[in-house]
């Protein structure tokens, strides 16, 4: 099956300063990488859509200038925390669908621990 | 707004038995179901990915059902073991191509 990668897998941080997460594919292209959330004992919630070439879509509540996304390639989202508060501390997951129309499957990559003190 | 709920929340069972995962959604017009694996502290392993089309998925000792018309979904675990010990996630894609993901159950087989 096809690979998604992490990196860091996981990082910690001091109040105020940014981190930045990068998610890749490691043996397929994807036009389109999904970045979530999970909090201890919760699911995975959906943060934003990141789109090759073009702005990030964002779910309602998510701060798209706390949150930047960028996909300069067809490999490779980051996800950066500017200014990043305990609160943000979380599991960051991403993900790439493989594949084309309505069956693809979606692959996801090992996660990272954001701890922010 | 598409809603994904899993039950039991917790499940302990002593090894060897078989054991049914729930799993419903509100929006029956999906495009495909996926459960996975949740170890603590990792990320999501794939378990089983049922198309809108198919009924049911068979991996090894697990087999996944669906049934798009009701909202529901199960995941059977025969003859369990406790390697199986995790969070299982149900997740469904509808109209946007991400997945909507149910809280879980976390699942913890007794040797």
């Amino acid at each position: 099956g096809a690979v998604v990668s992490q990196h860091p897998s996981w990082v910690i941080c001091k109040s105020g300063t940014s981190v930045k997460i990068e998610c890749r594919s490691l043996d397929f292209q994807a036009t389109t990488m999904f970045w979530y959330r999970q909090f201890p004992k919760q699911s995975l919630m959906l943060m934003a859509t990141s789109n090759e070439g073009s702005k990030a879509t964002y779910e309602q509540g998510v701060e798209k200038d706390k949150f930047l996304i960028n996909h300069a390639s067809l490999t490779l989202s980051t996800l950066t925390v500017t200014s990043a508060h305990p609160e943000d501390s979380s599991f960051y997951i991403c993900s790439a669908p493989d594949g084309g129309g309505s069956s693809y499957e979606q692959y996801f990559g090992p996660g990272t621990r954001l701890t922010v003190t | 707004k598409q809603e994904v709920t899993q039950i039991p929340a917790a499940l302990s069972v002593p090894e060897g038995e078989n054991l049914v995962l729930n799993c419903s959604f509100t929006d029956s017009a999906i495009y495909n179901l996926q459960w996975f694996r949740q170890d603590p502290g990792k990320g999501l392993t794939s378990l089983l990915l049922i198309q809108s089309s198919q009924r049911e998925q068979t991996s090894g000792r697990l087999n996944a059902s669906l049934d798009k018309s009701s909202g529901r979904s199960t995941l059977y675990i025969a003859a369990s073991q406790p390697g199986d010990s995790a969070t299982y996630l149900c997740a469904v894609r509808t109209g946007r191509r991400a997945l909507t993901f149910g809280s879980g159950t976390r699942l913890q087989v007794q040797p």
